[in-house]
């Protein structure tokens, strides 16, 4: 199947400081690409849908100026955590789909981000 | 009431034993995931099923279209099978996915 990286796998940083995270489909080009965030012991919650050149849209509570979505290319697509607080320690996922793999999903293994 | 439910939440098993999750669901689809996520973290897309039935080594996939209802069944279940499995579904007209909770799957030596 298609492949779909994440970097970093994990990440710690101190509170008020931002991270990126980058999502890179590594064998097809993702026309659309999907970010998910997930609390321990629960399912994927959707955060944003960004298809690439246009601007991302974020789901109902999923404050778009603290999660800066890029999707500037067909490989690649950003999610920014700017101003990270404690709160914001998750596990983010994303997942790709595109040209010739209609409704199929492919996922990233997921950044662990620590706010300390 | 969730629009994917999957049973059970929790599931322990010798190792050998036949396995079966079960997702049911209550939207028209187009496509429906079973994926396993290890303690890990990673997500890996197991199949997509709009028909009928999938298999891949020891895993088998079916659905039930006008049931609304898909099984994962794991044969010769083997403690790396030790994961939780969730169920996804795409409905039509739409390009999300819902999620199950999952089932946590523990194969016992």
């Amino acid at each position: 199947g298609a492949v779909v990286s994440q970097h970093p796998s994990w990440v710690i940083c101190k509170s008020g400081t931002s991270v990126k995270i980058e999502c890179r489909s590594l064998d097809f080009q993702a026309t659309t690409m999907f970010w998910y965030r997930q609390f321990p012991k629960q399912s994927l919650m959707l955060m944003a849908t960004s298809n690439e050149g246009s601007k991302a849209t974020y789901e109902q509570g999923v404050e778009k100026d603290k999660f800066l979505i890029n999707h500037a290319s067909l490989t690649l697509s950003t999610l920014t955590v700017t101003s990270a607080h404690p709160e914001d320690s998750s596990f983010y996922i994303c997942s790709a789909e595109g040209l010739g793999a209609r409704d199929e999903q492919f996922f990233g293994p997921g950044t662990r981000l620590t706010v300390l | 009431k969730n629009e994917v439910e999957q049973s059970p939440q929790n599931l322990t098993a010798q190792e050998g034993e036949f396995i079966t999750i079960n997702c049911s669901y209550s939207v028209g689809i187009s496509a429906l995931h079973w994926l396993q996520q290890h303690p890990g973290g990673g997500i890996v897309s197991l199949f997509m099923l709009s028909s009928g039935k999938k298999k891949h080594g020891r895993l088998i996939a079916t659905i039930n279209i006008q049931e609304k209802h898909s099984s994962l069944h794991i044969t010769a279940s083997h403690p790396r099978d030790s994961a939780v499995y969730i169920c996804a579904v795409r409905a039509r007209g739409n390009e999300k996915l819902t999620f199950g909770t999952g089932t946590r799957l523990t194969i016992i030596p």
